[in-house]
């Protein structure tokens, strides 16, 4: 059974920085490439970041550029974010995907993980 | 980015009959390949989302038939032949086609 299971969430103050994590389970995670999703309270979805296979290919959306990192380790099925100079504005629930082997589609979501910025 | 739209936002329905739901996007969604990379997700309450249906018209392993995608180029349409108290919460299309993905607004399904 595919699993995507993502770190605990955190309250950080603007300004702060959380990593996330999600682990991988039931496929070949080294097979897929992945992505973050997240969904402010009460809103619609945004893509925020996608990472290829072998990390050679990286993508931000303009609102998170510079600030967050996506990376993973293929060895420990596990796939990050990195999230610096947090703001009001990314409070949400994050989540990441797998991206199907057919590409331009997420199939498998993992449950969520909610990120509050408040001081 | 392309802006999908869906409509309506909201979407009360009886039980047993039918539904559907509308996303137009700002620009074609065909794909230099020829694919047209356009998905449903239902997200139910609390829950993450759940694709149903990907390249407009195929359904997932374990989606019942009542559930069919339809469309092209830049309007489709999710139709649920009689709805089921479990098919309550949030629908989005989304298209892979054009970087960055992007989503629609949702629409809400709720049973009278």
């Amino acid at each position: 059974e595919v699993q995507l299971v993502e770190s605990e969430g955190d309250m950080v103050k603007p300004g702060g920085s959380l990593r996330l994590s999600c682990i991988a389970s039931g496929f070949t995670f080294s097979s897929y490439a992945m992505h973050w999703v997240r969904q402010a309270p009460g809103q619609g979805l945004e893509w925020v970041s996608s990472i290829s296979r072998t990390s050679a290919y990286i993508y931000y959306a303009d609102s998170v550029k510079g600030r967050f990192t996506i990376s993973r380790d293929n060895a420990k099925n596990s796939l990050y974010l990195q999230m610096n100079s947090l703001r009001a504005e990314d409070t949400a629930v994050y989540f990441c995907a797998r991206e199907a082997l057919s590409g331009y589609t997420n199939d498998f979501w993992g449950q969520g993980t909610l990120v509050t910025v408040s001081s | 980015d392309v802006v999908m739209t869906q409509s309506p936002l909201s979407l009360p329905v009886i039980p047993g009959q039918p539904a559907s739901i509308s996303c137009r996007s700002s620009q074609s969604l065909v794909h230099s390949d020829g694919n047209t990379y356009l998905d449903w997700f239902l997200q139910r309450p609390g829950q993450s989302p759940r694709r149903l249906i990907y390249k407009i018209s195929n359904r997932d392993s374990g989606v019942p038939d009542r559930f069919s995608g339809s469309g092209s180029d830049t309007d489709f349409t999710l139709k649920i032949s009689r709805v089921e108290a479990e098919d309550v919460g949030v629908y989005y299309c989304m298209q892979g086609t054009h970087w960055p993905p992007t989503f629609g607004g949702g629409t809400m399904v709720e049973t009278k």
